[in-house]
């Protein structure tokens, strides 16, 4: 089975930048995805990562490495909009996704 | 046009009943999973069926049956409902199960079930 450890809450400030951490533990490895899910509704996916470093859309970026495996989802510029869930997902060798608790952002004006 | 697509929203039942959750997607995917999110918020995925055949089954009661008529279409029917099966229950679809690529779940809206 999969292990994924992740922040339970964060909080931050409008504009700031916050790092949320994730480490796992897998039977194999296809894929990290980090999904942000508002209250009440859908998960909506924001990146993947399957090689080591840094990918970037926009104010939101995720990094991975797999020799520790870890990685983190960090948000700039922070909007009122983003206080969500942030939900760490790993595909294992047989291609399965699981998902971590989520880590709820808080941002305050 | 919603590309995955659930019904009922919310489902308010007592238990010992048996119910049913729709689940469609009109993306063109061969993939579509069944996946519970507690109390906590925490999604565990239940089934996961590719091209109308099961390829993932948790540890999950027989209770709970899922049915894929055809690939765009994965239902699942709960019996005897217990007060424990209160939670979201989302239906999702990827491309395929594996295979190179992102592979990305998109989720329904999810239905909401409490049991009283």
């Amino acid at each position: 089975g999969q292990n994924i450890d992740q922040p339970t809450e964060m909080t931050a400030t409008e504009g700031a930048i916050v790092q949320i951490n994730c480490t796992y533990q897998t039977s194999g490895f296809n894929g990290l995805f980090w999904y942000q899910q508002h209250a009440g509704e859908a998960p909506t996916f924001l990146s993947y990562n399957v090689l080591d470093g840094l990918e970037e859309k926009g104010r939101f970026s995720s990094f991975l490495s797999r020799s520790k495996g870890y990685s983190y989802l960090l948000l700039k510029e922070l909007q009122m909009k983003d206080s969500a869930s942030y939900l760490c997902a790993v595909r294992d060798g047989d291609y399965k996704l699981s998902f971590g608790a989520g880590t709820t952002v808080t941002v305050r004006a | 046009d919603t590309a995955v697509s659930q019904t009922p929203k919310y489902l308010v039942t007592q238990m010992g009943n048996d119910k049913s959750i729709k689940c469609e997607q009109n993306l063109g995917h061969d993939t579509m999973y069944w996946y519970k999110q507690d109390s906590k918020k925490f999604l565990k995925i239940m089934f996961s069926y590719n091209n109308k055949e099961l390829i993932i089954n948790e540890t999950v009661p027989n209770r709970f049956s899922p049915k894929s008529p055809d690939k765009a279409h994965l239902n699942l029917h709960i019996n005897s409902l217990e007060l424990g099966d209160s939670a979201v229950y989302f239906c999702a679809s990827s491309q395929d199960v594996s295979g190179g690529g992102a592979n990305v779940l998109t989720f329904g809206a999810g239905s909401r079930l409490t049991v009283l």
